[in-house]
C-alpha cells in the first residue's frame, strides 16, 4: 500500500506561518490535494494539483510539492484556520489520504 | 451553490444492509464524477468508492469490493451506495462528494464539494 505520512500536530501563533507536510515515496510524481476539516464540520478542498487554490479559498493558503514531500503553507495564520488538514493523492486506481494533521493556533 | 444531501444512515446489526442516497443540486450532476468518503468516529478520511459522470466506470476501495455498490441516477440527480454485509468496522460518517472532473480517477480524484454526511452505525 501507499502511505502518506503527516505529522499528527502542528502549532502556530496567530499571524505566523504554518507549514504542514505530507511525505511519501516519489510524491513529486503525483498531484497532491489538501482538505481542511474544522471540528464537527465536513471537509473542504483548499488546494489541488499541488498548488491550485479553489475559488473562495483565501490566498494565505498555498501548496508545493517536491521530491518526497508536499507542503501546505498558511501565511498569516488566523484563529479560524485551526482545523485538521488531510493530504490526498490518486494512486493505483485508488484514493489515498494522509492520516491528518491537527493545526492549533495559539 | 452546490448542495449534497445524504440520507439513509442509521443503526443496523452486523451482516445487514443499508442503502445511502445523496441528492445533488446546484450543478450539472450528469457532468461530474461522484464519490463516497467515510470517516470513522475520531479517525481520518477513507475513500470508499467513485463513479464516473456517465456511470460507466466505477472504482472501489479494497474495503468496499464485493460488499458495496456505488450507482447513480442522472435523471434524478442522485447518487447511491448500497452496502451489504455490514461490519462493525464500517461504522462511520459517510460523505457524498463531488469530483472535480467527469472521471473519479487520476487528476479527477479530487473532491471539491462535500455533503454534511450521514452516520452509519453497525452493532455486533
Amino acid at each position: 500500500s501507499y502511505d502518506l505520512t503527516q505529522p499528527p500536530s502542528v502549532s502556530v501563533s496567530p499571524g505566523q506561518t504554518a507549514s504542514i507536510t505530507c511525505s511519501a515515496d516519489q510524491l513529486e510524481n503525483k498531484y497532491v490535494s489538501w482538505y481542511q476539516q474544522r471540528t464537527g464540520q465536513s471537509p473542504i478542498l483548499v488546494i489541488y494539483e499541488d498548488i491550485i487554490r479553489p475559488s473562495g479559498i483565501p490566498d494565505r493558503f498555498s501548496g508545493s510539492n517536491s521530491g518526497e514531500t508536499a507542503t501546505l503553507t498558511i501565511t498569516g495564520t488566523q484563529p479560524m484556520d485551526e482545523a485538521e488538514y488531510f493530504c490526498q493523492v490518486w494512486k493505483s486506481n485508488s484514493v489515498v489520504f494522509g492520516g491528518g494533521t491537527k493545526l492549533t493556533v495559539l | 451553490e452546490v448542495q449534497l444531501v445524504e440520507s439513509g444512515g442509521g443503526l443496523v446489526q452486523s451482516g445487514q444492509s443499508l442503502r445511502l442516497s445523496c441528492a445533488a443540486s446546484g450543478f450539472t450532476f450528469s457532468s461530474y464524477a461522484m464519490s463516497w468518503v467515510r470517516q470513522a468516529p475520531g479517525k481520518g478520511l477513507e475513500w470508499v468508492s467513485g463513479i464516473s459522470a456517465a456511470g460507466d466506470s466505477v472504482f472501489d476501495a479494497d474495503s468496499a469490493k464485493g460488499r458495496f455498490t456505488i450507482s447513480r441516477d442522472n435523471s434524478l440527480d442522485t447518487l447511491y451506495l448500497q452496502m451489504n454485509g455490514l461490519r462493525v468496522e464500517d461504522t462511520a460518517i459517510y460523505y457524498c462528494t463531488k469530483n472535480i472532473f467527469s472521471l473519479p480517477a487520476g487528476r479527477g480524484g479530487v473532491f471539491d464539494s462535500w455533503g454534511q454526511g450521514t452516520l452509519v452505525t453497525v452493532s455486533s
